[in-house]
């Protein structure tokens, strides 16, 4: 079985200031993350993912994630952010090799402030 | 374009009247799957379907069914809604395999009354 826990469910921060957005998993196999996001009333979409290689992996808009096998962490960064970043973001992950077993976190509210 | 596409998009409906939220998608994609999102749980998923008549219950199948007569039709039935199914639901689909991106629908905000 695998689970993921988001941290924080809301994070309000100024605008222009760096943000980082944490999620934990655990799994017993090898797995893939994803970070989506949901801005009101659309569905989700893809912002990036981790699936090998490299542990810092960079996403659309700005926003990085680094993989922590060790702390079995893949928080969500960005160095400065915009109002337009207000959204939901959701962490997911997904065993290697297994259709079903795409879990996803209860979600951030990342509400960005003038 | 490439989309995963719902429909309705908004219904309010009454306890016990059967209802069927459709997807479709246009991207030849074998694994399609429903989710549903409330408030603090995050997505959970519904059903899931690898291939063409192939289907698998999720983490909350109770009250639904689903069909996948077609590749690109996965729809989701409600055969007797009840108020607990209140919800916003979510059909996704992509390629076969556990590290492709899912593409989600735009949603289906589903009232039971």
């Amino acid at each position: 079985a695998q689970s993921v826990t988001q941290l924080d469910s809301q994070v309000p921060v100024f605008e222009e200031a760096p943000v980082e957005l944490r999620c934990n998993y655990s799994s017993s196999v090898s797995v893939y993350l994803f970070w989506y996001v949901q801005y009101p009333n659309q569905g989700l979409q893809l912002l990036l993912k981790y699936l090998s290689g490299s542990t810092l992996v960079k996403g659309i808009n700005g926003f990085e994630a680094e993989f922590n096998k060790s702390q079995t962490s893949f928080h969500l960064r960005k160095p400065s952010v915009h109002i337009s970043d207000t959204a939901e973001y959701f962490c997911a992950v997904s065993g290697s090799g297994s259709a079903r077993q795409l879990t996803f976190g209860s979600g951030t509210q990342l509400t960005v402030l003038p | 374009e490439a989309q995963v596409t719902q429909n309705p998009r908004y219904l309010i409906t009454v306890t016990g009247k059967k209802l069927t939220v459709t997807c479709s998608q246009n991207m030849n994609h074998e694994y399609m799957s429903w989710y549903r999102q409330d408030p603090g749980l995050g997505l959970r998923q519904i059903y899931y379907s690898m291939n063409v008549e192939v289907t698998d219950k999720g983490d909350v199948p109770e009250g639904y069914k689903v069909s996948r007569k077609e590749k690109r039709n996965f729809p989701l039935i409600l055969e007797s809604p009840s108020p607990n199914q209140t919800s916003l639901y979510f059909c996704a689909s992509r390629r076969q395999g556990g590290g492709n991106t899912i593409y989600f629908g735009e949603g289906s905000w589903l009232t039971v009354v």
